[in-house]
């Protein structure tokens, strides 16, 4: 069964270091999303992504925050210059064209020290 | 007002037991719904699509009141691997993007 897949599954990474969060979206989903999910929080919608551009953002995605695909294949996100709160997991998903379900990769969790 | 809001639970259950999840989402535009499992630390997993005329899934029952804005999950014949967090999740409208609730936590025991 196709699956969402993520890199790295942890990251470390120091206050104001830039990070990039990679995902492999399932290969025919035309829709690309990420969401996080702080410690003991629910989680959050911060983009959704179709067509090569973004077609919605929370405002937890402020300028810091940056995506991309890159290729046929990849879908990232980029924090430019992380903060103690960046800390948390961090889910891409993917949908099909005509559903409504979306599937999540496993996830990336990134620390900041 | 939350926009989805589960009770947090913990629901401890034995094996065999049946088990009734409620969630209510605040926004009437909403336009489909869904019930997720997450265990701990992993990724939310689909369970199921929540339709208006209900729908079932082997052990599995998800029901849908719109005039109430709420939804509900059954879960029969409890097993040990049920154990997670369920979460009720919304789609807006748009492209998409869910809204989740906080979870409910079901243990499962022998």
């Amino acid at each position: 069964e196709p699956e969402v897949t993520q890199t790295p599954s942890h990251q470390v990474t120091q206050m104001g270091q830039e990070v990039i969060l990679r995902c492999v979206p399932i290969s025919n989903h035309l829709y690309f999303y990420w969401y996080r999910q702080i410690l003991g929080q629910k989680v959050e919608f911060l983009v959704s992504f179709y067509n090569n551009e973004i077609s919605e953002k929370s405002e937890i995605f402020d300028d810091q925050f940056s995506v991309e695909r890159p290729d046929g294949s990849n879908f990232t996100l980029k924090i430019r210059s992380t903060k103690l709160e960046d800390s948390a997991m961090y889910f891409c998903a993917s949908r099909e064209g005509r559903a409504v379900e979306q599937y999540f990769g496993p996830g990336t969790r990134l620390t900041v020290t | 007002r939350k926009e989805v809001e589960q009770d947090p639970g913990p629901f401890n259950v034995p094996e065999g037991a049946t088990v009734a999840f409620n969630c209510t989402y605040s926004n009437s535009a909403s336009q489909s719904f869904f019930w997720y499992r997450q265990d701990c630390r992993k990724e939310p997993k689909l369970l199921m699509s929540v339709y208006s005329s209900g729908n079932e899934d082997g052990r599995f029952t998800a029901q849908l009141n719109r005039a109430s804005q709420y939804i509900s999950l059954l879960i029969r014949d409890s097993k040990l691997s049920d154990s997670a967090t369920y979460l009720c999740v919304v789609k807006g409208g748009g492209y998409n993007k869910l809204i989740f609730g906080a979870g409910t936590r079901l243990a499962v025991h022998p």
